[in-house]
């Protein structure tokens, strides 16, 4: 079964300090793709950050960054100098392979405390 | 480039009445997700079109769920009868492809059924 694991339900950081969000998935296959998504307390849920896994690089957006680790199935995301406006649910997801389906995890309520 | 719109933003109405949603996706993507979303849960699947016809309905209830993409544009997604179960944020999304593209996501319709 391929799975999304976010074991961190929720957060609380000092506004500034830097905070790693962990996601841990279960799949069998080489090639794929992982995404970090946002929802503010507005709703919409937008893009943080993507990384393919084919590449041996960090995926790295302004203060945003990912810590991947293929044969650990972990993708983390990291995000430095933390912001009020990061505040938000942070879910991890991806693609299941043969039917696409985006599986995501069931999030990680962050808060970043002035 | 204009976002995934969804409408209405919110919905009330009493158990067994009957509901729809409206997505139109961003130009060009030929994937379209319907996610329900309950309070403080990650967004759960319900269908996803390639074009205008179906990829993954399998957690669609479909003994009251329907859902359509008219000529692989716009979608509605119906709920008849609604149960207080039903109560949730649907989301819209709408992609280039099903596996390496992000997700765009519109802003949801939080439905409350009483």
């Amino acid at each position: 079964a391929q799975t999304v694991t976010q074991s961190q339900p929720e957060m609380s950081v000092q506004e500034a300090e830097t905070v790693t969000l962990s996601c841990t998935y279960d799949t069998s296959e080489n090639n794929y793709y992982l995404f970090w998504y946002k929802q503010p307390p507005s709703r919409q849920m937008i893009l943080v950050i993507r990384q393919e896994a084919y590449k041996q690089q960090n995926a790295t957006e302004n203060r945003f960054s990912v810590n991947f680790q293929k044969a650990a199935k972990s993708f983390s995301l990291k995000i430095s100098d933390s912001q009020l406006g990061d505040t938000a649910m942070y879910f991890c997801a991806f693609p299941r392979r043969g039917d696409d389906k985006i599986i995501f995890g069931k999030g990680t309520r962050l808060h970043i405390l002035p | 480039e204009a976002g995934v719109a969804q409408s209405p933003r919110y919905k009330i109405i009493e158990k067994r009445q009957s509901v729809a949603f409206w997505c139109n996706p961003i130009s060009g993507h030929a994937t379209l997700y319907w996610y329900q979303q309950i309070l403080g849960q990650g967004p759960k699947l319900l269908i996803q079109f390639q074009n205008n016809g179906v990829v993954d309905d399998s957690q669609l209830p479909k003994d009251r769920f329907s859902a359509e993409r008219l000529k692989g544009v716009d979608s509605t997604l119906k709920i008849q009868p609604a149960k207080l179960e039903d109560s949730a944020v649907y989301l819209c999304a709408s992609s280039l492809d099903r596996t390496r593209s992000p997700l765009h996501f519109g802003n949801g319709t939080r439905l409350t059924v009483t």
